[in-house]
């Protein structure tokens, strides 16, 4: 059966400091894999989406970036964390179309 | 601009009442509804889904109903459960788009016992 994992569960950093979050499925193969936000009382914000190793796209612009070196890991990064970038993080992955997300367990990240 | 849009923040149900939770949408090529509910400090979790060629899709005490002309989508839970608290998520996704899927604000609901 396909999982998906992503950690930390949670993390505080100062601002101006870098971010790495790693997420990695298993059990499937080629998946497309997305990074998403919830901020504090909001809904879902796609940040990215890969459909391919070294295949990324951005959706918002912002402070971020990703990256995916592998078939089945997805990394999110930052070179100096702002304050606006506190949030629930969440990775996902997908296949085909018109077919479901499954979400990671979530890294709530506190920029202080 | 808010493709997908849950109006009710919060809605507070007791339980074995019915509970109904709403999504309206304004983008006409979304064709592929889902919702997710989600517990505090968890990804969410895949619930129901519709394809725009139905009205109507049931799962147990869950249904979530589509009404295309209006561009409205509903949940519906029936009986509620107080393990049914969490916030739902309603999400679409556009023909041929892949997997990017928009999605709503999110909607909190308490059932007590």
């Amino acid at each position: 059966s396909q999982t998906i994992h992503q950690w930390p569960a949670t993390l505080v950093q100062p601002v101006g400091s870098p971010l790495s979050l790693e997420c990695t499925v298993e059990g499937t193969s080629n998946p497309n894999l997305y990074w998403y936000r919830q901020a504090a009382g909001r809904g879902l914000q796609l940040l990215f989406y890969s459909v391919g190793i070294g295949q990324i796209s951005s959706e918002v612009p912002q402070n971020l970036s990703a990256s995916r070196p592998q078939d089945r890991q997805f990394i999110l990064s930052s070179k100096k964390l702002l304050l606006s970038d506190s949030g629930f993080y969440l990775c996902a992955w997908s296949t085909g179309s018109n077919e479901k997300l499954f979400f990671g367990s979530g890294t709530q990240l506190s920029v202080l | 601009d808010q493709q997908v849009k849950q109006n009710s923040p919060s809605l507070s149900v007791q339980e074995g009442r019915i509970s109904i939770l709403n999504c309206d949408y304004t983008n006409s090529m979304f064709d592929y509804f889902l919702w997710y509910k989600k517990y505090p400090a968890e990804g969410p979790t895949f619930l129901i889904s519709i394809s725009s060629i139905k009205d109507k899709n049931e799962d147990g005490r869950f249904t979530v109903f589509l009404n295309k002309s209006a561009k409205h989508l509903s949940l519906h839970i029936v009986p509620s459960q107080p393990g049914d608290s969490a916030v739902y998520f309603c999400a679409a996704n556009p023909l041929n788009a892949g997997n990017m899927l928009t999605f709503g604000g999110g909607t909190r609901l308490m059932v007590k016992p």
